[in-house]
């Protein structure tokens, strides 16, 4: 296991235009969340599954963006009819379920909306 | 005031020095404190991971919370240019994380 592994690494779209980001977590590991990185600022939460159930999504996601994680496995984060102000790294980390484990993150997906 | 302050630096120092990263936080309940290596354009990179009040050593890198004070520290010893990188500090209760602006730090050969 290589670790979290996010696809594609960058991403240029159009306004208008709907993206989908994917997630691939340490094997084993229940927990996903993703995060949201812009340039001189730390990750801030998007939401967080436990295993395949959605358990908490922050404010910061509005409508336009929708998470799923099917089989508890990998997971997708789309951004409908982005705007330019959706321009950021959108990170994945994974941790254990048991217990208040320390999270790894994936490399990460650079958005960039012209 | 924010949940989790960090001075975002940017801070330079020469090869070899002591550096003295550091985080304030206003939520007593977090619980689980970690130090987030950032080189530009990666994804964090976990360096150190603690839980109670006192230091956690790990090589050149040590670790300090005091929970009565809400303040957090990294210090790296005999810094190295590879060091150079964005240090992230990371609070965490349950499924909440909360991270710091994160400090650009630059080791001068």
């Amino acid at each position: 296991d290589t670790g979290v592994s996010q696809d594609p690494r960058h991403k240029i779209t159009k306004r208008g235009q709907n993206v989908t980001f994917r997630c691939d977590p340490i094997s084993e590991h229940n927990r996903l969340y993703w995060y949201r990185q812009t340039l001189g600022q730390g990750p801030e939460f998007l939401t967080y599954f436990q295993n395949e159930a959605q358990l908490e999504k922050s404010r910061l996601l509005s409508d336009r963006f929708s998470a799923e994680r099917p089989k508890g496995s990998f997971s997708t984060l789309e951004i409908q009819r982005t705007e330019q102000g959706d321009s950021a790294m959108y990170l994945c980390a994974s941790s254990f379920l048991q217990g208040n484990t320390e999270a790894f993150f994936g490399q990460g997906t650079r958005l960039t909306v012209v | 005031q924010k949940e989790v302050e960090q001075d975002p630096g940017p801070l330079s120092v020469p090869e070899g020095a002591i550096v003295s990263l550091n985080c304030t936080y206003s939520n007593s309940a977090f619980q689980y404190f970690m130090w987030y290596r950032q080189y530009s354009r990666k994804g964090p990179e976990l360096l150190m991971y603690t839980y109670s009040s006192g230091n956690k050593e790990d090589g050149r890198f040590t670790a300090q919370v005091d929970k009565s004070s809400k303040y957090i520290s990294l210090f790296i010893r005999d810094s190295q240019p590879s060091d150079s990188a964005t240090y992230l500090c990371a609070l965490k209760l349950n499924n909440d994380m909360r991270f710091g602006a994160g400090t650009r730090l630059t080791v001068k050969p």
